[in-house]
């Protein structure tokens, strides 16, 4: 079984369009996190989360929003993509207690 | 979050002990040493973590300083599917708040192994 999965894996879309990536995980934890992996693989962090708090990298533009349905799943909603946001995006997740964090294989997304 | 050294580079022939190095000179009390890696194309893999003993498990072993001022994550027989680019990563154990804390990685070192 999977612990952290993303949907799609690949996704290539137009400037200005928006779209979304999903993450579930299945180990029961209670925090989840999107990263973000530039050209020069650089992996940076976007947000974490748990059901308490959201916390934000202040260098991501608002045009990044997480949303969590429920403690398994965090998807990362982009809006008015740009071509700079072309990068894989990474998922993990972990409990709050700890700090060993579970990585999803990743989405690649290019924008044209 | 104290900040980590590693050589860009290494490369280990298949079979031997693979040693990779990290500096982390500004490392506090209460801060652990955390090793990730990223095979290709994958998502970054826990492989362990430590305070000031050094520790074994299935994947590896750290060896850290006693002074807590270096590590040395040791792969013991190095296959081709170690080959990756491995993170060290300093953290605080302790969340604040009771929020989960970022991990911030650095440019890691690419190991090579060589068959």
């Amino acid at each position: 079984d999977t612990a952290v999965s993303q949907t799609p894996k690949y996704l290539v879309t137009q400037m200005g369009n928006d779209k979304s990536i999903k993450c579930e995980q299945n180990l029961g934890h209670d925090t989840m996190y999107w990263y973000k992996q530039d050209s020069k693989k650089f992996l940076k962090i976007m947000f974490s989360y748990n059901n308490k708090e959201l916390i934000i990298n202040e260098t991501v533009p608002n045009r990044f929003s997480p949303k969590s349905p429920d403690k398994a799943h965090l998807n990362l909603h982009i809006n008015s993509l740009e071509l700079g946001d072309s990068a894989v995006y990474f998922c993990a997740s972990s409990q709050t207690s700890g700090n060993t964090q579970y990585f999803g294989p990743g989405t690649r997304l290019t924008v044209l | 979050d104290a900040k980590t050294t590693q050589p860009p580079s290494m490369d280990c022939a298949e079979g031997r002990a693979a040693n990779l190095p990290c500096n982390h000179s500004t490392i506090s009390g209460n801060e652990y040493v955390y090793w990730y890696r990223q095979i290709h194309s994958q998502g970054p893999q826990y492989i362990i973590h430590g305070l000031k003993n050094n520790e074994t498990n299935e994947m590896a072993s750290l060896i850290i300083t006693e002074d807590r001022k270096s590590s040395t994550l040791i792969l013991p027989h190095a296959t081709l599917r170690d080959t990756a680019v491995y993170y060290c990563i300093v953290r605080d154990r302790l969340l604040n708040s009771g929020s989960a804390r970022q991990l911030t990685f650095g440019s890691g070192t690419q190991l090579t192994v060589l068959p």
